[in-house]
């Protein structure tokens, strides 16, 4: 089974910084990568999403994600965030091989933004 | 657009009382998907179902079930609740079972039990 790792758990930065969120995942397979956003008290929403093609994927409020196979990673970037950023994000990755199709969440980075 | 809806958004129960979830998914989206989150946790992945079926199990306890109707909605039902089954419940849902379908989130049912 497939496990995700999220290498921070809790990031703090100020308004204008870059951001860069690291996610591994262990399965060695062709694999479909996520990244919701969990605003405080709120649903997760989908960021983006890599399932092939071009391994840069762009998401939504300036996010985006770089797929890097031989390092089985999805990092989170964005190159300047804003106080709204404040959220939890949790990477997730399904495994595209198998008849399973739900999918497999990464514990979550807290990500605070100072104004 | 619609969402996911999800009812009730919150729910109080007390230990070995009985719970049903309710999950009304994305029109046109046949495919449901559980999922539980714990206080500080990642979600963790109960079970799905498509066109109707159970179609994956994942970490649901015996004492909850859960089936998709007719007109695709789903219910989670959690029996002798216990204190550790406090947590948020979210669905998703998604069109068809292709890797391509991208699960989307309710804003949850939020379960305490006392």
């Amino acid at each position: 089974a497939q496990s995700v790792s999220q290498h921070n758990h809790h990031v703090i930065l100020s308004e204008a910084a870059s951001l860069e969120l690291g996610c591994n995942y262990s399965y060695g397979g062709t694999v479909n990568l996520f990244w919701y956003v969990q605003y405080p008290g709120q649903h997760l929403q989908l960021l983006l999403k890599y399932f092939s093609g071009d391994p840069l994927v762009k998401g939504i409020k300036g996010f985006e994600a770089e797929f890097i196979k031989s390092k089985f990673s999805f990092n989170l970037r964005k190159p300047s965030v804003q106080w709204s950023d404040t959220a939890e994000y949790f990477c997730a990755v399904r495994d595209s091989g198998a008849g399973s199709y739900q999918l497999t969440f990464g514990k979550g980075t807290k990500l605070s933004v100072i104004p | 657009a619609a969402g996911v809806i999800q009812s009730p958004r919150h729910l109080i129960k007390e230990k070995r009382e009985t719970a049903t979830l309710k999950c009304y998914p994305i029109p046109r989206h046949d495919t449901v998907y559980w999922y539980q989150q714990g206080p500080g946790q990642d979600p963790q992945f109960l079970i799905s179902f498509y066109e109707k079926m159970q179609s994956d199990k994942g970490s649901i306890p015996d004492r909850f079930s859960a089936q998709q109707f007719s007109d695709y909605h789903s219910e989670l039902n959690m029996s002798s609740l216990e204190l550790g089954d406090s947590a948020l419940y979210f669905c998703a849902s998604s069109l068809g079972q292709g890797h391509n379908s991208p699960l989307h989130f309710g804003n949850g049912t939020r379960l305490t039990v006392t």
